[in-house]
């Protein structure tokens, strides 16, 4: 499969568990973008990478939030503390400058 | 701060019948538009684009969206809709040269009636 690949697919935590979701970007694209998803609303941008460099994120992203993408291909999103509103889809999605997104399936953070 | 709105939060139709979703953002400049589709239990998937050029563009399974900027919008458009076309719609909206970061409007969920 040369799409792009996010793990886990689900995930259930108790509140102030810390969590770490991984994406696994299309080879040749460079860019790399983090988003959350509710129910019954759009996805929101949460951060963005050119390369290994966060280029932007969120005024969204709490400083529970981070993320990183040390050498320029995998990406991770770590969320410290969890919050019952932190249960979201996070989607990661990929691409080269000037072209659409392509998403990945997701990861459903439930967190009770 | 830059928005997107899709009026239509669901919308029932017959097979055969048209279909136009409507699409509204707020930003004033140079802007890139995009419609993505979700099927149930699948993940987003890119209908069309627009970056330049032919304001009428045309995207993948018949679907099709025109560019006013005018009017702000980008309304996207299907003749002769399928029961298979049955999902999520989202248009998004990336300033130029803005790291290609979308915002998203909120979603139309279509159901085709067999």
């Amino acid at each position: 499969d040369t799409g792009v690949s996010q793990d886990p697919r689900h995930k259930i935590t108790k509140r102030g568990q810390n969590v770490t979701f991984r994406c696994d970007p299309i080879s040749e694209h460079n860019r790399l973008y983090w988003y959350r998803q509710t129910l019954g609303q759009g996805p929101e941008f949460l951060t963005y990478f050119q390369n290994e460099a966060q280029l932007e994120k969120s005024r969204l992203l709490s400083d529970r939030f981070s993320a990183e993408r040390p050498k320029g291909s995998f990406s991770t999103l770590e969320i410290q503390r969890t919050e019952q509103g932190d249960s979201a889809m996070y989607l990661c999605a990929s691409s080269l400058p000037s072209y659409g997104y392509t998403f990945g399936s997701g990861t459903r953070l439930t967190v009770v | 701060a830059q928005s997107v709105s899709q009026h239509n939060h669901h919308v029932i139709l017959s097979e055969a019948a048209s279909l136009e979703l409507g699409c509204n953002y707020s930003y004033g400049g140079t802007v890139n538009l995009f419609w993505y589709v979700q099927y149930p239990g699948q993940h987003l998937q890119l209908l069309l684009k627009y970056f330049s050029g032919d304001p009428l563009v045309k995207g993948i399974k018949g679907f099709e969206a025109e560019f006013i900027k005018s009017k702000f919008s980008f309304n996207l458009r299907k003749p002769s809709v399928q029961w298979s076309d049955t999902a999520e719609y989202f248009c998004a909206v990336n300033k130029n040269n803005a790291g290609n970061m979308l915002t998203f409007g909120g979603g139309t969920r279509l159901m085709v009636k067999p």
